[in-house]
């Protein structure tokens, strides 16, 4: 069965520290990744995306993300958080051939505090 | 734009009634996915239209069901509320295999 996971459910982090968040989906010849952030009581927002090329993909924000297809992961890191990154974080997969349905990891809950 | 707008953002219903929620796609795109999103759960892919026909579905039950009108909003109705249907359901609409803008969601209560 197709399947994400995110081992940690909650991270919590130091201001101005690093954080890595991990994220594994079940293998397959071919897939599309993605991170979603969701703040409290809405809904979901595109954090960044893999489709193809590059292996390092970065959003608008400082964070930043690695396919790697032989440990079929797609960790998403930042070097420095600020308060403004406390939120649920979710890793996404569309499975090609499958439709273009998302399959979501359970999410992990970003805490950063001072 | 307006983005994805979803109706109403909350309600309560009771056991056994019925519920219709409404999406409104961004401008421009055609396809709509529900997704049902259960306390401290990441979201649960329901069903997906695209010309006003269901493409594809998730493993939820036939209560659940949807449709698209030509103007690509859609609805999502769900029968026979159960207490686990309570849940923030989340609308998603995207003109492409790799495109989803999620709306704000409407939150579910079943009591």
């Amino acid at each position: 069965a197709q399947s994400v996971t995110q081992l940690d459910s909650q991270v919590p982090v130091f201001e101005e520290a690093p954080v890595e968040l991990r994220c594994n989906y079940s293998s397959s010849v071919s897939v599309y990744l993605f991170w979603y952030v969701q703040y409290p009581n809405q809904g979901l927002q595109l954090l960044l995306k893999y489709l193809s090329g590059s292996t390092l993909v970065e959003s608008i924000n400082g964070f930043e993300a690695e396919f790697n297809k032989s440990q079929t992961s797609f960790h998403l890191r930042k070097p420095s958080v600020h308060i403004s990154d406390t939120a649920e974080y979710f890793c996404a997969v569309i499975y090609t051939g499958g439709g273009n349905k998302l399959t979501f990891g359970t999410g992990t809950q970003l805490k950063v505090e001072l | 734009d307006a983005g994805v707008t979803q109706s109403p953002t909350h309600l309560i219903k009771t056991r056994g009634q019925q519920v219709t929620l409404r999406c409104s796609p961004k401008s421009g795109h055609d396809t709509v996915s529900w997704y049902q999103q259960a306390l401290g759960q990441g979201p649960q892919f329901i069903f997906q239209y695209y010309e006003e026909e269901e493409r594809q579905r998730g493993n939820f039950p036939d209560r659940f069901s949807g449709h698209q009108f030509p103007n690509y909003s859609s609805e999502l109705n769900v029968n026979a509320l159960l207490l686990g249907d309570s849940a923030l359901y989340l609308c998603a609409s995207g003109a492409g295999v790799t495109e989803a803008f999620f709306g704000q969601g409407t939150r579910l209560t079943v009591v």
